[in-house]
Order: structure tokens, then sequence, then C-alpha cells
């Protein structure tokens, strides 16, 4: 079975700084690129974060530019992200999403079920 | 910024077609991907690059796209389509993707 599976939110101080990961299986976690995608409670998506399948690309939204750092590690089927620097408005469901390369790069056709980062005083 | 406009909400009676309207600058040279979003639940992708649906999505679901407009209908809407529905795309480099504000669908 196809899976992502995400781990390390919780609760962090605003500034501080939170490390998330992704946890790929069921497919070549080495051929797809990944991203990141989050949601506020009560809001809509926001793309986060894309890394290619060799990590040759990143590229962020200007949200977290400078603060995200988005990474992947093929041997071990997973993925990253690393929050420094955090802020009350980064407070969200953070989900890993997988494109189905046959419906476009862009397609997210499999997703986790996301964790929730929480950024309070 | 770019930004993908959608309408905050649209209601249906069952049986009835909705229609979704998503609008951006750059979506003549960018695909457009649709989401379905159920509450407590991931995204579910129901339409990819404008108009093609992914295996197993229902035929009621299409897409269309027109200048710089694209467009999610449901047709013969059931009760079970109640979600919120998502465009996205990318800006004009192709290096920032972003998603539409959301459409809560009400089928009434």
């Amino acid at each position: 079975e196809v899976q992502l599976v995400e781990s390390g939110g919780g609760l962090v101080q605003p500034g501080g700084s939170l490390r998330l990961s992704c946890a790929a299986s069921g497919f070549t976690f080495s051929s797809y690129s990944m991203n990141w995608v989050r949601q506020a409670p009560g809001k809509g998506l926001e793309w986060v974060s894309y890394i290619s399948s060799s990590s040759s690309t990143i590229y962020y939204a200007d949200s977290v530019k400078g603060r995200f750092t988005i990474s992947r590690d093929n041997a071990k089927n997973s993925l990253y992200l690393q929050m420094n620097s955090l802020r009350d408005e980064d407070t969200a469901v953070y989900y890993c999403a997988r494109p189905e390369d046959s419906y476009g790069e862009d397609a997210f056709d499999i997703w986790g079920q996301g964790t929730m980062v929480t950024v309070s005083s | 910024s770019y930004e993908l406009t959608q309408p905050p909400s649209v209601s249906v009676s069952p049986g009835q077609t909705a229609r979704i309207t998503c609008s951006g600058d750059a979506l003549p040279k960018q695909y457009a991907y649709w989401y379905q979003q159920k509450p407590g639940q991931a995204p579910v992708l129901v339409i990819y690059k404008d108009s093609e649906r992914p295996s197993g999505i229902p035929e009621r679901f299409s897409g269309s796209s027109s200048g710089t407009t694209v467009t999610l209908t449901i047709s013969g809407v059931q009760a079970e389509d109640e979600a919120d529905y998502y465009c996205q795309s990318a800006d004009s480099s192709g290096t920032s993707l972003m998603f539409g504000g959301g459409t809560k669908l009400t089928v009434l």
C-alpha cells in the first residue's frame, strides 16, 4: 500500500524550531518529487515547499522562505521539513504530498494524514 | 504575489449541476488541478491537467478551461459531494505553486 506518514508536530513557542518527518512506503520514494502543504485551522490549503527526486531543485513559498528548509533522505525513504523562527501564523496541519507523475508533477495524488504544529506562548 | 480566486461558497440541490470557478492570470499557461476535501480528511485529487479525471473519480466530475478561468463542474450532485473544493496551479515561472482560497459546496 502506498503510504505517507508525517510525524514531529507539536507545541512550540514563537521563535522556536521544529523538524517534521514524512515516512514513505509502498513505492520507490527516490523516483518522486515531494511537497509540503499546510492548512491553518479552519483555513484553506497553502503550498509550502517542493523538492525534486534528487534534491537538485527546491522551491519555497514566500511565507516560509529563509525560515524553513526542505530535505530528503532517499536511502531512508524520508522527507523532512526543518522549521525555524516559527511564528503564530505557522500554526497548521502539515501534510506531505506526492504527485502522480502520469497526472503531472503538480498533481498531488497521495497525501499523508498530516501532523499538527501549534506555535503559541 | 500571484493568486487564484474562487467563490467562497456554492449551493445546489441534489441532482443539479454545480460549477465552481477559479481565476488566475497564469492559468492560460499553467495546468490547473482540483481537490475535494471533507472535514478531518486529507484532500483528494478529482481533476488534473484542467480536465482529466483520475481513476476512481466518478464521471460526474469534469473540468474545463477558458482563458484565465478554469471551472470544476459536478453534474447530478449527490449529498456525498458536499465538501470544500480547491483549485491549484503554478505561477508563470512554474517555481511557485498555489491553491485557491477554496469553495464550500453545500448540497441543499
